[in-house]
């Protein structure tokens, strides 16, 4: 099983900063097959990012994604008020698709 | 426009089942792989097993191998999750999510979620 970690736990920044959260895989996820996710409180999680680096439908262009092996990175250029959430990756590289444990984005 | 609309939230003693349902609408089921996951209170999100609502063969995460149950209707768009021999541990809230689609195994489409309480 492949075992996702992310850090920090927790983020702290203001509207208008950049955010930079990492995903680390116990061992390499082929062909990039990495996916981020956000999730607001009592809501279910929204599809970002799919092959490390493509963006969902409707998803907007301040959301970006990068790496591949064991490292990928999920970054945000500019945050808006509604982009404070929990953030997960998940590897759909090998069953069971697991994700890593969340980061918390929180306004500063 | 794609929806996924899940069964109410149940409560059930330790050692019964549950079975949670997932209408699918604004697509064809057939056509897209579910898949069922959970996140129990203050925590992250664990996948469970997947379903292909064609022809009705499953995939189960060896942790609840014998316990879950992944079933279809084709008539109704419907797909369910039966989860046996309950414990406190199964708490969570449960989501159906549709796969992007064949052998790709992460989720575009999510429903909103059903929260299963075990409690004696």
């Amino acid at each position: 099983e492949i075992v996702l970690t992310q850090s920090p736990g927790t983020l702290s920044l203001s509207p208008g900063e950049r955010a930079t959260l990492s995903c680390r895989a116990s061992q390499s996820v082929s062909s990039s097959y990495l996916a981020w996710c956000q999730q607001k409180p009592g809501q279910a999680p929204r599809l970002l990012i799919y092959g490390a680096s493509s963006r969902a439908t409707g998803i907007p262009d301040r959301f970006s994604g990068s790496g591949s092996g064991t490292d990928f990175t999920l970054t945000i250029s500019r945050l808006e008020p509604e982009d404070f959430a929990v953030y997960y990756c998940q590897q759909y590289s090998s069953s069971p698709y697991t994700f890593g444990q969340g980061t918390k984005l929180e306004i500063k | 426009q794609v929806q996924l609309v899940q069964s109410g939230a149940e409560v059930k003693r330790p050692g019964a089942s549950v079975k949670v349902s997932c209408k699918a609408s604004g697509y064809t089921l057939t056509r897209y792989p579910m898949h069922w996951l959970r996140q129990a209170p203050g925590q992250g999100l664990e996948w469970m097993g997947t379903i292909n609502p064609s022809g009705g063969s499953t995939s189960y995460a060896q942790k609840f191998q014998g316990r879950v149950t992944m079933t279809r209707d084709t008539s109704t768009s419907t797909v369910y999750m039966e989860l046996s021999s309950l414990r406190s541990e199964d708490t969570a809230v449960y989501y159906c999510a549709r796969d992007k689609g064949w052998n790709y195994h992460y989720f575009d489409y999510w429903g909103q979620g059903t929260l299963v309480t075990v409690s004696s």
